[in-house]
């Protein structure tokens, strides 16, 4: 059975600190890693990786990703209160099907 | 360009009916994946549709069960509800299938309430 581990549970920062968040995976068939951001509902579309070792940025954030160890990790750089949220890693395995991890609650305090 | 929509934001049944839950994807996209999110759980995908057809599966009973249309909107129908299927639903959309790598984005979601 396809698996998606995040880590840590939750954690509480102050503005202006980096985080950084793991996401360790076990999927047959693996296409891609895919980062969401949830605040009240909708998870919001982060990053997608297929690709080992290529680091993907958009502003603050940025997420790597290691095939042969089975982990990505989500960085977060100058936190700021809005970043605030659950950020939920999944794996696109086949069958488009997503398998998501429990998410990892962060809490960015002024 | 307008986002995933589902109606209605909020649905309370009691045990023993059925639900049914809409959806449509961002214009252009032909995948349509329905997912539960049940307090203390993690999403769990439910469904799949493209071009009309269930093309993948959760673990979830036949109770569970949809359709997607000719605009390529779905439903989701969830018979003989039980109390444990309370839970928020998601449904999220992708482009085509093939080799995969699309990424599938959400919509706001139906919040089911058992009684």
């Amino acid at each position: 059975e396809d698996k998606v581990v995040q880590s840590p549970l939750s954690l509480v920062v102050h503005e202006g600190d980096t985080v950084t968040l793991n996401c360790s995976y076990e999927v047959t068939n693996f296409r891609s890693l895919l980062w969401y951001k949830q605040e009240k509902k909708a998870p919001t579309f982060l990053f997608m990786l297929t690709s080992s070792g290529i680091e993907k940025k958009s502003g603050r954030l940025s997420s790597i990703l290691d095939k042969k160890e089975l982990f990505s990790i989500l960085n977060i750089t100058a936190t700021q209160t809005g970043d605030s949220a659950i950020y939920l890693c999944a794996v696109e395995a086949a069958g488009n099907k997503l398998t998501f991890g429990g998410g990892t609650r962060v809490l960015v305090k002024p | 360009e307008a986002g995933v929509t589902q109606s209605p934001t909020h649905l309370i049944k009691t045990r023993g009916q059925q639900a049914t839950l809409r959806c449509s994807p961002i214009s252009g996209h032909t995948s349509v994946y329905w997912y539960q999110q049940a307090l203390g759980l993690g999403l769990q995908f439910l469904l799949w549709y493209d071009e009309g057809e269930e093309r993948n599966r959760g673990n979830f009973p036949p109770r569970f069960s949809g359709r997607q249309f000719p605009n390529y909107s779905s439903e989701l129908n969830v018979n003989a509800l039980e109390l444990e299927d309370s839970a928020l639903y998601l449904c999220a959309s992708s482009q085509t299938i093939g080799a995969g790598g699309y990424e599938q984005y959400f919509g706001p979601g139906t919040r089911l309430t058992v009684t």
